[in-house]
């Protein structure tokens, strides 16, 4: 099936950094979906992409949909204790009406 | 809230059992999507409906079966389990049947002893 290359796997980061993560692939997509997991809990929508070269905020985040259409950004800024987690990016394939595509996921860790 | 709801929360089962798992998509949300997330794992797609129609598959076991019922909840049943099929069972529901955002519900945990 397809693949999406999110990195980095995992990052440890002091309280206030500001963190960046992508994903990456050699399929072309249509929308990008940005993802946050808590543990035990079900993933929450963070960010919606649906045009090449959009960003997109959501407090402090920020995504953009990278312009070659392969891949995805997002970045938090000044980074806070409740921001652990795991962030999944996901896309819809441009052959359309196929299921999202999943990244493995990126595990933030705040020190405080 | 996303407002998918799923049920239920937990689920203690023993091996060769069958049980089954249910999930209420948004209102006005026609597809409905099985995820399996095991222990530090992605998401892996199971089965989509879309107004009570199978719509995709993903890598769904022979021995998982899926349903959406015309007031589109669906069930996704799990017989003859395996220790290995312990793990998150997520539910999502979009609008649409292929493009747009997938919200999730709050999961059921399975666990096979």
């Amino acid at each position: 099936g397809q693949q999406l290359n999110q990195s980095p796997q995992s990052m440890f980061i002091q309280e206030g950094e500001d963190v960046s993560m992508n994903c990456t692939s050699s399929s072309i997509f249509n929308t990008w979906l940005w993802y946050k997991q808590d543990p035990g809990e079900g993933p929450v929508l963070l960010i919606a992409l649906y045009k090449a070269g959009e960003l997109t905020s959501n407090g402090r985040l920020t995504a953009q949909f990278g312009i070659t259409r392969k891949d995805s950004f997002l970045n938090i800024s000044a980074s806070i204790p409740s921001d652990v987690g795991i962030y999944f990016c996901a896309g819809q394939l441009e052959s359309g009406n196929t299921p999202l595509v999943f990244g493995k996921g990126t595990r933030l860790s705040v020190i405080a | 809230d996303s407002g998918v709801t799923q049920t239920p929360k937990h689920l203690i089962t023993a091996t060769g059992q069958r049980v089954t798992l249910r999930c209420s998509p948004r209102s006005g949300d026609l597809s409905v999507y099985w995820y399996q997330q095991s222990l530090d794992q992605g998401l892996q797609f199971l089965i989509q409906y879309y107004n009570g129609e199978e719509r995709a598959k993903g890598n769904i076991l022979e021995r998982f079966s899926a349903q959406q019922f015309p007031d589109l909840h669906s069930e996704l049943n799990l017989s003859s389990l395996e220790l290995g099929d312990s793990a998150l069972y997520f539910c999502a529901s979009s609008v649409s049947s292929g493009y747009g955002e997938q919200f999730f519900g709050p999961g059921t945990r399975l666990t096979v002893l």
